[in-house]
């Protein structure tokens, strides 16, 4: 059974810093993996998928990487803002397909200091 | 961009009462989920349609649960007799051909 572990769970930074959020998954047989941002009370809104056969994907400044085969994903944010404060969750879909329900992990709920 | 919308944002139940939440995934999506998220838990998995049927459900998704896409555009979860432990945030996806699933804005449902 696929688990997915994000740590830690809360974390605090001053603004402009640079920071990596960690995901780590059990059973590297996945078909893609996602970050979602989710504000208090709110939905969950897509940042980045990675396909399994791509190591990384980029949009504005967040970056995220895959290790498929050591099961570990990473989210980068590149010189943070206090509105990047926020609940940060990884997804991912198994290898059986698209057809599959997404295993999430807890999220990582990141405070960024003015 | 279109989007997935959910109603009502926030419904209150007694326990035993049967509620319905409402989702309008984007329109030429063609599989339907069912998440939800316990306050301070994990988004948890609890039930995938395609083609008008039942794909995958969880341990979770017992009989009091049941899903339907009584048109072209809205899927429901009909919860029959709301428990204590119900109580969650309910999170509905769709997504196209490709992998991507987009989610809702989320209903809350509190039983008291």
């Amino acid at each position: 059974k696929q688990e997915v572990t994000q740590i830690p769970a809360a974390l605090s930074v001053p603004e402009g810093e640079n920071l990596v959020l960690n995901c780590s998954f059990t059973d590297s047989a996945i078909y893609n993996l996602q970050w979602f941002r989710q504000d208090p009370g709110k939905g969950l809104t897509s940042l980045l998928l990675i396909q399994s056969s791509q190591r990384e994907q980029t949009s504005g400044r967040l970056n995220a990487s895959l290790d498929k085969s050591s099961g570990r994903s990473t989210l980068y944010i590149a010189a943070s803002q206090p509105g990047d404060s926020a609940t940060y969750l990884c997804a991912v879909l198994p290898s059986t397909g698209a057809n599959s329900k997404l295993t999430f992990g807890k999220g990582i709920t990141l405070s960024v200091r003015p | 961009e279109p989007e997935v919308t959910q109603t009502p944002s926030h419904q209150v139940t007694q326990m035993g009462q049967e509620v319905i939440l409402r989702c309008v995934p984007i329109s030429n999506h063609l599989y339907f989920y069912w998440y939800r998220q316990i306050l301070g838990q994990k988004v948890e998995f609890l039930v995938s349609f395609y083609n008008n049927e039942i794909s995958e459900k969880s341990e979770i998704f017992d009989d009091q649960f049941s899903v339907e896409r009584p048109d072209g555009s809205n899927f429901t979860l009909k919860i029959r007799s709301t428990k204590l432990e119900d109580s969650a945030m309910y999170f509905c996806a769709s997504r196209p051909g490709t992998a991507s699933q987009y989610f809702g804005p989320g209903t809350r449902l509190t039983v008291l």
